[in-house]
C-alpha cells in the first residue's frame, strides 16, 4: 500500500520569505503525486500535480514542486509566500497502475503559518 | 458551475445514531469519492460510486456505506456511530476515466457525535 509522510507538522515563516514544504512517499514502480491546500473550514483545492514527464511542476498561486524519483519525494515551494498562503497542505499519491488508482493517500498535512 | 456541493455542512448526532450525508458532484462527473479526514489527519478514503456501484472500498467497516443514484449525486450512510467517527468528511468527484488526476473536492459536513 501507498503511504506519504510529510516531515513537517508545521512550519513558521516570515512574509515573503521562501518556504519549502517536504514530502516524500513509499516507492512504487508509477506514481502520481499531487500537492493539495486547505483553508481553514474548507474543503481541498488542487494546487499541483505530476503525472509524467518534467519533474519540474508548476501550479497555481506561484507554488512549485519536484519531483525526484531516486530520493522519492515531492517537495513543494515557493519563493516568496504571503499572509493569504496561511493553510493546511497536503501531499497525496496515488498508483495509476496498482489495486488503488481510484483513491489519493494523503500524508498528515503541514500548517504553514506566514508571519507578518 | 456550482462545483461539488455537499449538505449539510454541520451535523451533531448523539452516539448509536444513524447519519445520512450528501454529495452532488460538478457538472459532468460521474464518480464520486469519500474521505473521512479526522482533526489533525489526512483526509482518508471510504470508499468510491461508478455506475451507481462501489467501485472501490478502503479500510473502514461496514457501518460505513453508500450509494449512488442516476444523477450521478451520493449518500454516504454511516450507522451505529461512534464518538471516533466525528470528522470532516469529504466528497470529491471527478469523470471516469480521469482516475484521481481530476478529482474535486467539496467544502465537506462536519459531524460531531456526542
Amino acid at each position: 500500500a501507498q503511504s506519504v509522510t510529510q516531515l513537517d507538522s508545521q512550519v513558521p515563516v516570515f512574509e515573503e520569505a521562501p518556504v519549502e514544504l517536504r514530502c516524500n512517499y513509499s516507492s512504487s514502480v508509477s506514481v502520481y503525486l499531487f500537492w493539495y491546500v486547505q483553508y481553514p473550514n474548507q474543503g481541498l483545492q488542487l494546487l499541483l500535480k505530476y503525472l509524467s514527464g518534467s519533474t519540474l511542476v508548476k501550479g497555481i498561486n506561484g507554488f512549485e514542486a519536484e519531483f525526484n524519483k531516486s530520493q522519492t519525494s515531492f517537495h513543494l515551494r515557493k519563493p516568496s509566500v504571503h499572509i493569504s498562503d496561511t493553510a493546511e497542505y497536503f501531499c497525496a499519491v496515488s498508483d495509476p497502475q496498482g489495486a488503488g488508482s481510484y483513491q489519493l493517500t494523503f500524508g498528515k498535512g503541514t500548517k504553514l503559518s506566514v508571519i507578518p | 458551475d456550482a462545483g461539488v456541493t455537499q449538505s449539510p455542512t454541520h451535523l451533531i448526532k448523539t452516539r448509536g445514531q444513524q447519519v445520512t450525508l450528501r454529495c452532488s458532484p460538478k457538472s459532468g462527473h460521474d464518480t464520486v469519492s469519500w474521505y473521512q479526514q479526522a482533526l489533525g489527519q489526512g483526509p482518508q478514503f471510504i470508499f468510491q460510486y461508478y455506475e451507481e456501484e462501489e467501485r472501490q472500498r478502503g479500510n473502514f467497516p461496514d457501518r460505513f456505506s453508500g450509494h449512488q443514484f442516476p444523477n450521478y449525486s451520493s449518500e454516504l450512510n454511516v450507522n451505529a456511530l461512534l464518538l471516533g467517527d466525528s470528522a470532516l468528511y469529504l466528497c470529491a468527484s471527478s469523470a471516469s476515466g480521469t482516475g484521481t488526476t481530476e478529482a474535486f473536492f467539496g467544502q465537506g459536513t462536519r459531524l460531531t457525535v456526542v
